[in-house]
């Protein structure tokens, strides 16, 4: 297994459209995370998945993402009407909570949000 | 709520000198204690972790970490670096073990002077 795999890895798009992320996580791991990244600043998280269930959001998600894990396996993270706030990095990471591990985060390079 | 504060957004050590990146945290409850490393290009990697027991925690390659309780911190420490370990550090606390949640600080970003 080669990690966790971020698409695309920059996006580059105007203010107004819609963009969507794709994380593929550690194909063993149950749990997979999103986290925002801006400039200067660490990680904040955004939301999680339990397999197909989505067990926390962020007050940093509003209205315009959404985030689904359909078949407990790749997520895809959709942001509606891009705003020039939205540029950031945004991060995947999965775990193996509850399987006998210590449920370390496994994070992938991310993919690089610009919003014009 | 719990948070990070890492005050040096930048350190520069000479190589095969000794560093300190500092961390503090707030958090009304007991909380687990992590640091990651982002190496350029690559993805954010766990360097070490508190979860319980000894209070000094050390990774593989040479830095090691200790959480002290009444002063709030877990500062990251290694006796000589090398150009290798040139990369960005970020502290980060979580309230329940398995990483869930991770609350990151600012960042430390470590440049190695040859």
């Amino acid at each position: 297994d080669t990690g966790v795999s971020q698409d695309p890895r920059h996006k580059i798009t105007k203010r107004g459209q819609n963009v969507t992320f794709r994380c593929d996580p550690i194909s063993e791991h149950n749990r997979l995370y999103w986290y925002r990244q801006t400039l200067g600043q660490g990680p904040e998280f955004l939301t999680y998945f339990q397999n197909e269930a989505q067990l926390e959001k962020s007050r940093l998600l509003s209205d315009r993402f959404s985030a689904e894990r359909p078949k407990g396996s790749f997520s895809t993270l959709e942001i509606q009407r891009t705003e020039q706030g939205d540029s950031a990095m945004y991060l995947c990471a999965s775990s193996s909570r509850g399987q006998g591990d210590d449920g370390e985060l496994f994070f992938g390079e991310g993919s690089r949000l610009t919003v014009l | 709520a719990q948070s990070v504060t890492q005050l040096d957004s930048q350190v520069p050590v000479f190589e095969e000198a000794p560093v300190e990146l500092r961390c503090n945290y707030s958090s009304s409850v007991s909380v687990y204690l992590f640091w990651y490393v982002q190496y350029p290009n690559q993805g954010l990697q766990l360097l070490l972790k508190y979860l319980s027991g000894s209070t000094l925690v050390e990774s593989i390659n040479g830095f090691e970490a200790e959480f002290n309780k009444s002063q709030t911190s877990f500062h990251l420490r290694k006796p000589s670096v090398h150009i290798s370990d040139t990369a960005e550090y970020f502290c980060a606390v979580s309230l329940n073990f398995g990483n869930e949640k991770l609350t990151f600080g600012t960042g430390t970003r470590l440049t190695i002077i040859p």
